[in-house]
Protein backbone atom coordinates (compact mmCIF):
# COMPACT_ATOMS: atom_id res chain seq x y z
CA UNK A 1 0.00 0.00 0.00
CA UNK A 2 0.92 3.54 -0.89
CA UNK A 3 1.85 5.97 2.17
CA UNK A 4 1.94 9.74 2.15
CA UNK A 5 4.40 11.46 4.86
CA UNK A 6 4.41 14.94 5.87
CA UNK A 7 6.66 16.19 8.51
CA UNK A 8 5.94 19.55 9.22
CA UNK A 9 2.62 19.62 11.50
CA UNK A 10 2.74 23.58 11.08
CA UNK A 11 4.77 26.16 8.99
CA UNK A 12 4.84 29.63 8.76
CA UNK A 13 5.75 32.62 6.38
CA UNK A 14 5.65 36.24 6.53
CA UNK A 15 3.31 37.69 4.02
CA UNK A 16 5.43 38.16 0.16
CA UNK A 17 8.18 36.00 0.90
CA UNK A 18 8.42 32.13 -0.16
CA UNK A 19 7.70 28.88 2.02
CA UNK A 20 8.64 24.99 1.19
CA UNK A 21 6.10 22.85 2.28
CA UNK A 22 7.75 18.89 2.04
CA UNK A 23 6.22 16.20 1.37
CA UNK A 24 7.64 12.15 0.91
CA UNK A 25 5.89 9.26 -0.33
CA UNK A 26 6.36 5.47 -0.65
CA UNK A 27 4.79 3.24 -3.84
CA UNK A 28 6.37 0.28 -5.90
CA UNK A 29 4.66 1.91 -8.48
CA UNK A 30 6.66 3.99 -11.61
CA UNK A 31 3.64 5.61 -12.97
CA UNK A 32 1.12 7.61 -10.85
CA UNK A 33 0.02 11.17 -10.23
CA UNK A 34 1.09 13.75 -7.08
CA UNK A 35 -0.79 16.34 -5.46
CA UNK A 36 -1.30 19.44 -3.87
CA UNK A 37 -4.79 19.81 -2.04
CA UNK A 38 -5.77 23.25 0.11
CA UNK A 39 -8.22 22.86 2.69
CA UNK A 40 -8.84 26.94 3.77
CA UNK A 41 -11.25 27.36 6.31
CA UNK A 42 -13.84 27.63 4.59
CA UNK A 43 -12.81 23.49 4.76
CA UNK A 44 -13.67 22.98 0.62
CA UNK A 45 -10.79 21.05 -0.33
CA UNK A 46 -9.07 22.65 -3.56
CA UNK A 47 -6.70 21.12 -6.10
CA UNK A 48 -3.28 23.31 -5.94
CA UNK A 49 -1.07 21.42 -8.42
CA UNK A 50 -0.58 18.41 -10.13
CA UNK A 51 1.71 16.08 -11.40
CA UNK A 52 2.81 13.36 -13.66
CA UNK A 53 5.26 10.86 -12.30
CA UNK A 54 6.28 10.20 -16.06
CA UNK A 55 6.89 14.02 -16.32
CA UNK A 56 10.52 15.37 -15.74
CA UNK A 57 9.43 18.94 -15.89
CA UNK A 58 8.13 20.27 -12.55
CA UNK A 59 4.44 21.64 -12.60
CA UNK A 60 4.25 25.18 -11.83
CA UNK A 61 0.89 26.73 -11.29
CA UNK A 62 1.36 31.00 -10.91
CA UNK A 63 3.09 31.40 -7.88
CA UNK A 64 2.81 27.74 -6.59
CA UNK A 65 5.71 25.14 -7.47
CA UNK A 66 6.88 21.78 -6.61
CA UNK A 67 10.19 20.25 -6.86
CA UNK A 68 9.62 16.46 -7.41
CA UNK A 69 11.91 14.15 -7.17
CA UNK A 70 11.39 10.57 -8.36
CA UNK A 71 14.12 8.56 -7.13
CA UNK A 72 14.20 10.07 -3.36
CA UNK A 73 10.26 10.06 -3.39
CA UNK A 74 9.78 13.72 -2.42
CA UNK A 75 7.40 15.85 -3.87
CA UNK A 76 8.00 19.50 -2.05
CA UNK A 77 5.33 22.21 -2.94
CA UNK A 78 6.94 26.05 -2.73
CA UNK A 79 4.64 28.80 -2.53
CA UNK A 80 6.32 32.56 -3.65
CA UNK A 81 5.45 35.85 -2.26
CA UNK A 82 2.75 34.78 0.49
CA UNK A 83 -0.59 35.96 0.56
CA UNK A 84 -2.59 36.01 2.98
CA UNK A 85 -5.33 33.91 1.43
CA UNK A 86 -2.74 30.94 1.19
CA UNK A 87 -3.22 30.81 4.85
CA UNK A 88 -4.92 26.79 5.19
CA UNK A 89 -4.12 23.02 5.69
CA UNK A 90 -2.27 21.83 2.44
CA UNK A 91 -2.22 17.89 1.67
CA UNK A 92 0.01 16.13 -0.19
CA UNK A 93 -1.42 13.37 -2.14
CA UNK A 94 -1.03 10.23 -4.33
CA UNK A 95 -2.88 8.11 -6.93
CA UNK A 96 -1.97 5.23 -9.03
CA UNK A 97 -2.00 5.63 -13.13
CA UNK A 98 -5.30 4.93 -13.92
CA UNK A 99 -6.71 4.77 -10.32
CA UNK A 100 -8.35 8.02 -8.97
CA UNK A 101 -8.40 6.91 -5.20
CA UNK A 102 -6.47 9.52 -3.67
CA UNK A 103 -3.89 9.04 -0.29
CA UNK A 104 -3.60 11.76 1.70
CA UNK A 105 -0.63 13.07 4.57
CA UNK A 106 -2.06 13.72 7.09
CA UNK A 107 -1.65 17.44 6.30
CA UNK A 108 0.26 21.06 6.67
CA UNK A 109 -1.22 23.92 8.65
CA UNK A 110 0.50 27.57 6.92
CA UNK A 111 -0.17 30.47 8.36
CA UNK A 112 1.01 33.96 6.75
CA UNK A 113 1.99 36.56 9.41
CA UNK A 114 1.21 40.06 7.87
CA UNK B 1 -23.10 26.53 -9.88
CA UNK B 2 -23.59 24.07 -7.00
CA UNK B 3 -20.51 21.42 -7.42
CA UNK B 4 -20.79 18.84 -5.08
CA UNK B 5 -23.52 19.57 -2.06
CA UNK B 6 -23.08 17.78 1.03
CA UNK B 7 -26.43 17.43 3.93
CA UNK B 8 -26.65 17.54 6.69
CA UNK B 9 -23.59 20.29 7.10
CA UNK B 10 -23.98 19.15 11.00
CA UNK B 11 -25.38 16.43 12.80
CA UNK B 12 -25.31 15.09 16.43
CA UNK B 13 -26.31 11.52 17.31
CA UNK B 14 -26.55 9.19 20.28
CA UNK B 15 -24.41 5.78 20.25
CA UNK B 16 -26.72 3.30 17.96
CA UNK B 17 -28.66 5.80 16.46
CA UNK B 18 -28.80 5.39 12.12
CA UNK B 19 -28.46 8.64 9.34
CA UNK B 20 -27.80 9.02 6.31
CA UNK B 21 -25.64 11.59 4.60
CA UNK B 22 -26.01 12.85 1.13
CA UNK B 23 -23.79 13.90 -1.31
CA UNK B 24 -25.30 15.47 -4.66
CA UNK B 25 -22.94 16.48 -7.45
CA UNK B 26 -24.65 18.33 -11.13
CA UNK B 27 -21.18 17.98 -12.77
CA UNK B 28 -22.54 14.61 -14.42
CA UNK B 29 -19.37 13.17 -12.94
CA UNK B 30 -18.83 9.21 -13.07
CA UNK B 31 -16.47 9.11 -9.83
CA UNK B 32 -17.88 9.55 -6.78
CA UNK B 33 -16.08 9.20 -3.14
CA UNK B 34 -17.04 9.52 0.38
CA UNK B 35 -13.74 10.35 2.64
CA UNK B 36 -13.40 11.21 6.78
CA UNK B 37 -10.98 13.85 8.47
CA UNK B 38 -9.82 13.30 11.57
CA UNK B 39 -7.07 15.25 13.23
CA UNK B 40 -3.85 14.38 12.72
CA UNK B 41 -4.57 11.47 10.09
CA UNK B 42 -5.66 13.40 6.87
CA UNK B 43 -8.41 12.06 5.12
CA UNK B 44 -9.06 8.59 4.77
CA UNK B 45 -11.05 6.86 1.95
CA UNK B 46 -14.44 5.07 3.27
CA UNK B 47 -16.50 3.70 0.32
CA UNK B 48 -16.33 4.72 -3.40
CA UNK B 49 -18.29 4.54 -6.90
CA UNK B 50 -17.17 4.37 -10.07
CA UNK B 51 -20.50 4.76 -12.23
CA UNK B 52 -24.44 4.61 -10.63
CA UNK B 53 -25.16 1.48 -9.76
CA UNK B 54 -21.39 0.47 -8.44
CA UNK B 55 -19.98 1.09 -5.50
CA UNK B 56 -16.64 -0.54 -3.52
CA UNK B 57 -14.62 -0.14 -0.31
CA UNK B 58 -11.65 2.08 0.39
CA UNK B 59 -9.57 1.71 3.09
CA UNK B 60 -12.23 2.19 6.46
CA UNK B 61 -15.32 1.15 5.06
CA UNK B 62 -16.12 -1.17 8.47
CA UNK B 63 -19.72 0.47 9.90
CA UNK B 64 -20.51 2.34 6.46
CA UNK B 65 -23.01 1.22 4.00
CA UNK B 66 -23.30 3.32 0.72
CA UNK B 67 -25.45 3.67 -2.48
CA UNK B 68 -25.91 5.39 -5.55
CA UNK B 69 -28.99 4.89 -7.39
CA UNK B 70 -28.56 7.87 -9.37
CA UNK B 71 -25.54 8.82 -10.95
CA UNK B 72 -25.94 12.50 -9.23
CA UNK B 73 -26.22 11.18 -5.47
CA UNK B 74 -23.59 9.30 -3.55
CA UNK B 75 -25.58 8.42 -0.24
CA UNK B 76 -23.70 7.10 2.99
CA UNK B 77 -24.83 5.66 6.05
CA UNK B 78 -24.43 4.86 9.52
CA UNK B 79 -26.70 1.83 10.78
CA UNK B 80 -25.56 2.04 14.41
CA UNK B 81 -23.57 4.76 15.17
CA UNK B 82 -20.05 4.38 17.49
CA UNK B 83 -18.28 7.26 19.03
CA UNK B 84 -15.18 6.18 17.06
CA UNK B 85 -17.34 7.81 13.93
CA UNK B 86 -17.29 11.16 15.19
CA UNK B 87 -15.24 13.02 12.27
CA UNK B 88 -15.88 15.27 9.58
CA UNK B 89 -17.52 13.62 6.45
CA UNK B 90 -16.15 14.61 2.63
CA UNK B 91 -17.87 13.52 -0.47
CA UNK B 92 -16.21 14.21 -3.55
CA UNK B 93 -16.24 13.20 -7.16
CA UNK B 94 -14.51 13.46 -10.77
CA UNK B 95 -15.03 12.40 -14.17
CA UNK B 96 -12.86 9.41 -14.09
CA UNK B 97 -10.53 10.46 -16.81
CA UNK B 98 -7.44 9.35 -14.73
CA UNK B 99 -6.57 13.77 -13.82
CA UNK B 100 -6.76 13.01 -9.76
CA UNK B 101 -8.54 16.66 -9.96
CA UNK B 102 -11.25 15.65 -7.32
CA UNK B 103 -14.12 18.23 -6.65
CA UNK B 104 -15.19 17.79 -2.70
CA UNK B 105 -18.13 18.86 -0.86
CA UNK B 106 -17.53 21.72 1.68
CA UNK B 107 -18.23 18.99 4.12
CA UNK B 108 -20.38 17.26 7.44
CA UNK B 109 -19.34 17.20 10.86
CA UNK B 110 -20.78 13.88 12.35
CA UNK B 111 -20.57 13.87 16.59
CA UNK B 112 -21.70 10.73 18.01
CA UNK B 113 -22.47 10.61 21.70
Amino acid sequence: AQTVTQSQPEMSVQEAETVTLSCTYDTSESDYYLFWYKQPPSRQMILVIRQEAYKQQNATENRFSVNFQKAAKSFSLKISDSQLGDAAMYFCAYANFGNEKLTFGTGTRLTIIP
Amino acid sequence: NAGVTQTPKFRVLKTGQSMTLLCAQDMNHEYMYWYRQDPGMGLRLIHYSVGEGTTAKGEVPDGYNVSRLKKQNFLLGLESAAPSQTSVYFCASSFGRNTGELFFGEGSRLTVL
